[in-house]
């Protein structure tokens, strides 16, 4: 069974339109995470909700809007898509006991923005 | 802020030889540390970790030291297989519930 699962794998759209990618995870963690990934594999954390609530909002487009509908899911929406938001997507989670615990990746959604 | 500086790569080995992947990093208070790698086409998995100076973290023939005084935490291997290439990244955890990652190394072993 897949611990972190996202979907689609690659997603591939014209500027100006609206996207999701969904995340779930099966491992029973109260924390979950949007990591972005460039060209040049550079990952930057994006957003974290724990137990549906935002933890962290990093300096992220308001263009860009996550929504937990419960704890086993975090979906990300992208409205207005970009040339700069091709990169790669991941989906995080973690058990949230203090940062010793660690994260578990999905395999990455490949956005590209033609 | 904290921030975590990797070498850059590719760094190119032969088959057997021994490996090391510098990290530094900067921090506020005392940093858990990790080390993740990356295969083609997959999402990041956990490799070691370590969560206090002079921890020993080591998986798979990897090993990495929590070096507080040098704020070290260098992975290094005695003998690469072709399977080991990847890119790898070191992370730091300081409590804001999200890790901070450096740049990545690619790894690339040849027969």
């Amino acid at each position: 069974d897949t611990a972190v699962s996202q979907t689609p794998k690659y997603l591939v759209t014209q500027m100006g339109n609206d996207k999701s990618i969904k995340c779930e995870q099966n491992l029973g963690h109260d924390t979950m995470y949007w990591y972005k990934q460039d060209s040049k594999k550079f990952l930057k954390i994006m957003f974290s909700y724990n137990n549906k609530e935002l933890i962290i909002n990093e300096t992220v487009p308001n263009r860009f809007s996550p929504k937990s509908p419960d704890k086993a899911h975090l979906n990300l929406h992208i409205n207005s898509l970009e040339l700069g938001d091709s990169a790669v997507y991941f989906c995080a989670s973690s058990q949230d006991t203090g940062g010793n615990q660690p994260q578990h990746f999905g395999d990455g959604t490949r956005l590209s923005i033609l | 802020g904290n921030s975590v500086t990797q070498m850059e790569g590719p760094v190119t080995l032969s088959e057997e030889a021994f490996l090391t992947i510098n990290c530094t990093y900067t921090a506020t208070g005392y940093p858990s540390l990790f080390w993740y790698v990356q295969y083609p086409g997959e999402g990041l998995q956990l490799l070691l970790k370590a969560t206090k100076a002079d921890d020993k973290g080591s998986n798979k023939g990897f090993e990495a030291t929590y070096r507080k005084e040098t704020t070290s935490f260098h992975l290094e291997k005695g003998s690469v297989q072709v399977s080991d290439s990847a890119v790898y990244f070191c992370a730091l955890y300081t409590g804001r519930r999200a890790l901070t990652f450096g740049s990545g190394t690619r790894l690339q072993v040849q027969p």
